[in-house]
């Protein structure tokens, strides 16, 4: 199953972008990359999912590197609310449909 | 507004004893997941639904059951064979079992067993 990897943890000012990175070396053609954060004690939000090209929404952008081995999520202002933990993961279209969720990377932001 | 709910928020039962986690959803979603998370862990998949009257076994079904009777409930029943039970019980759901659909949590269910 390809995997992501993420660092830790990051930190940000209030009011900054914020670039939290994810390899994923192992992807294949049809993976698409998803992107979810979750809050303490909360179920995981979904924030953005895209598969080749760069992907906008309100809450974030999605960058695709050209190769697919890596993307990064970016926040364009991070605010208090924006401090949690995000995960980026791979979704397959094949077999057993890869749905692993790591450790995530721990935003926190500071005032 | 159209969501999941996952009830209790909080469940204490005493070892050796079978418990059943309510997931139910209002968005007319085909697929349906459960997953376990421990403390600065991330999230592993217990049992997966594409469809209603199917369902198949993640990374770590051993000690749970599912069913899929109906298309808004999916839920989970953690068995005495669960070597450990206590962790944080999510549940999620997508329009369809495909890749390019996004998965919907609960707020979870935090599960006691002493």
């Amino acid at each position: 199953d390809a995997k992501t990897t993420q660092p830790n943890s990051m930190e940000s000012n209030e009011e900054e972008p914020v670039h939290l990175p994810c390899n994923h070396s192992t992807i294949s053609g049809t993976d698409y990359i998803h992107w979810y954060r979750q809050l303490p004690s909360q179920g995981p939000e979904y924030v953005i999912h895209g598969l080749t090209s760069n992907v906008n929404n309100r809450m974030a952008s999605l960058a695709i590197a050209e190769d697919r081995k890596s993307s990064t999520l970016i926040l364009h202002r991070a605010t208090l609310r924006d401090a949690a933990v995000y995960y980026c993961i791979l979704r397959d279209a094949t077999g057993a449909n890869n749905l692993f969720f790591g450790t995530g990377t721990r935003l926190t932001v500071i005032p | 507004d159209g969501g999941i709910t996952q009830s209790p928020k909080y469940l204490f039962r005493k070892e050796g004893q079978n418990v059943t986690l309510s997931c139910e959803q209002n968005l007319n979603h085909d697929a349906m997941y459960w997953y376990r998370q421990d403390p600065g862990q991330g999230l592993r998949l217990i049992y997966y639904s594409q469809i209603v009257n199917d369902f198949q076994k993640g990374d770590i079904a051993e000690g749970y059951s599912v069913s899929r009777e109906k298309k808004e409930s999916f839920p989970l029943t953690v068995t005495s064979a669960q070597k450990n039970p206590t962790a944080f019980y999510l549940c999620a759901s997508s329009i369809l079992f495909g890749h390019n659909s996004p998965l919907h949590f609960g707020n979870g269910t935090r599960l006691t067993v002493t």
